[in-house]
């Protein structure tokens, strides 16, 4: 069973860089996509990015310019760096496996099958 | 960029009772494949959120048959047979075509 595990500091001055680890364990992160959401206190749920264990990179046009998305291989895990953060970037903060759930002719579909429990970041001075 | 809008945007239901969801895209989803590129996905209070239904009407393992997703191009809707007290929680559309959208979100609760 593949569980996830989001980590990394609560609290962020603004300006500055929010960074976060999510530690898989149970399976390995080759050959997945893996994900980062974030939930806005009072809004709805916010797609980030994914990141493919070959390295690919895909981002939210409108966070594109300050995410970064990496991944460790030898330590099993992935992680996100958002720099110049503000008070609109604080939230839960979810790490999500994105596996393939059905082939279709020659495409595979993708969906998020399996989620860390969230962590919370505020960005305050 | 595809913009995703949900009706209603809060939902009381009588337990037993069915209960419908609707989801709106700014432009079609349908793939040259011929499916539809549209997750619903529920986030209990408390608990992160899970997959419920992929590419518009396919149950995601584990999910009870209560739970259908249909349509097609701009629109979809998620309807649930019979409510049950688990079932509270906001539900989430996504489209999966262009990058990801959420839609805002149908808090679902218990009358």
């Amino acid at each position: 069973q593949v569980q996830l595990q989001e980590s990394g500091p609560g609290l962020v001055k603004p300006s500055e860089t929010l960074s976060l680890t999510c530690g898989v364990s149970g399976g390995s992160i080759i050959n997945y996509y893996w994900s980062w959401v974030r939930l806005p206190p009072g809004k709805g749920l916010e797609w980030i990015g994914y990141i493919h264990s070959s390295g690919s990179t895909n981002y939210n046009p409108s966070l594109k310019s300050r995410v970064t998305l990496s991944l460790d291989t030898s330590k099993n895990q992935f992680s996100l760096k958002m720099t110049s953060v503000t008070a609109a970037d604080t939230a839960v903060y979810y790490c999500a496996r994105v596996s393939v759930v059905a082939t279709i002719v020659s495409y595979n579909y993708h969906s998020m099958d399996v989620w860390g429990q969230g962590t919370t970041v505020i960005v305050s001075s | 960029d595809i913009v995703m809008t949900q009706s209603p945007l809060s939902l009381s239901v009588t337990p037993g009772e069915p209960a419908s969801i609707s989801c709106r895209s700014s432009q079609s989803l349908l793939h040259r494949s011929g499916y539809n590129y549209l997750d619903w996905y529920l986030q209990k209070p408390g608990q992160s959120p899970q997959l419920l239904i992929y590419l518009a009407s396919n149950r995601a393992s584990g999910v009870p048959d209560r739970f259908s997703g249909s349509g097609s191009g701009t629109d979809y809707t998620l309807k649930i047979s019979r409510v049950e007290a688990e079932d509270v929680g906001v539900y989430y559309c996504m489209q999966t075509l262009q990058t990801r959208t959420f839609g805002p979100g149908t808090k679902v609760d218990i009358k």
